[in-house]
Formats: C-alpha cells, structure tokens, sequence
C-alpha cells in the first residue's frame, strides 16, 4: 500500500507556543490530504481537508485560525497548532487518498504543557 | 453523521470467531475498515464500495449490505495478532458531488483475544 509519513512523532511543547506538523506522501502524489485528531479512548474526528493550491476546508468546530493548514505540494501538507494549551493535547494523524483507499500517517502526539 | 458499530467491546479465545457491525442511517458511498493497536496509527483493512460486496483476504473479510448502509467484518480463527481497536469509517463521496472526503469514524470495538 502507499506510504505517508509525519513528522515529527512525538512532541512536548510548553503553553502558548506553536507546533508545526508535516504529513507527506512518500510514493504517490496527493491533491488532498486530511487531518484527524484522537483523543484518549476515543475515536478519530476529522478536523480539516488540505487542498494543494486552495484553502483548506474545516469541520464545524475547528478553529482554522488555531489549526493551520498548507499544502504546499502534491506530497506536503503541514498543520500549525498555534498558541498551544494544554486542551490540544492529542494525537494528530494525517491521511491521504490513493485511488479510493485513504492511508494514515503514523502519527504525531502532542503533549501541552 | 457517526455511524454506530457495535459491540463495543469483545473478549475471544484464539480461535474464535468475531463479527463487527458497522450501521448507517443514510445510504454510503464507501466503508473502510481499519486496525488500530494502542499508541499506533489506524492500519487500512479493507475497503467496500459496491452494494451487496463481500470481500476478504486470509481470515478478514467484510460484507457491505444491498442498500449500502450497514456492514459488517469478519474475523475467524481469531490470532492474538488480531486484538485491537477496531473502526469503521464512512464516505459520502458522491452523494455531496464533491472529491475524496475525509471519513467519519465509528467509536470503535476493543477485541481482545486471549490464548
């Protein structure tokens, strides 16, 4: 299957900072790509979709000026939590279509301090 | 809309076997299963997209229903490899005109199998 990366896996950074995430395609091109966010015990909730060369499109709910999304390229797309708190922390998972399947990047967990 | 999975939660001897129901209030596009084991991304298991479909590899396989609002996978001669959180998640691609769609997920079912 095709591969999608993050970076970085795991991150600690203190109140009020921001937290830059990357997702990339390794193998294949993705005009969209998707972000989630994961809480303890709990589901997977869709937050936003990133469009290479558009605005990314935000779930009701999400604050899309506290997530930022750009997808640079056909295989980059990075999320921005800006001004971080400690509510944020969670597990942040991208994904990205090839053909009809959607492949999940590993994972980044943030933790707020 | 979230689709309903049930159980929530099953305990299994290896062995056995488990099934995991996946319902919709509306009509689909598409359900993607998916593995998940503690601390770790979702694994892709298999994807249905045609009413009716049943698909499968090795001793996982899935049904997607006529009218495309339920479906259910199966897990025989369950391994302790197969423990996990299991989701469904649905596509309404198609139905909204738009491109790919990111999925709504359902809350999950724990399998947890026991030697």
């Amino acid at each position: 299957g095709a591969v999608v990366s993050q970076h970085p896996s795991r991150v600690i950074c203190k109140s009020g900072t921001s937290v830059k995430i990357e997702c990339r395609s390794l193998d294949f091109q993705a005009t969209t790509m998707f972000w989630y966010r994961q809480f303890p015990k709990q589901s997977l909730m869709l937050m936003a979709t990133s469009n290479e060369g558009s605005k990314a499109t935000y779930e009701q709910g999400v604050e899309k000026d506290k997530f930022l999304i750009n997808h640079a390229s056909l295989t980059l797309s990075t999320l921005t939590v800006t001004s971080a708190h400690p509510e944020d922390s969670s597990f942040y998972i991208c994904s990205a279509n090839q053909g009809d399947t959607q492949y999940f990047g590993p994972g980044t967990r943030l933790t707020v301090l | 809309q979230q689709p309903v999975q049930s159980p929530q939660a099953v305990i299994l001897r290896e062995g056995e076997d488990a099934v995991i129901n996946c319902s919709s209030s509306k009509a689909l596009y598409s359900v993607h299963w998916y593995r998940q084991k503690h601390g770790e991304a979702p694994v892709f298991l298999m994807i249905l997209l045609k009413g009716g479909e049943q698909k499968g590899h090795d001793k996982i396989s899935a049904s997607f229903n006529e009218k495309k609002q339920q479906s259910s996978l199966y897990l025989t001669a369950s391994q302790l490899s197969y423990s996990g959180t299991y989701f469904c998640g649905t596509e309404m691609k198609g139905y909204s005109g738009g491109g790919a769609d990111g999925l709504t997920f359902g809350k999950g079912t724990h399998l947890i199998i026991q030697p």
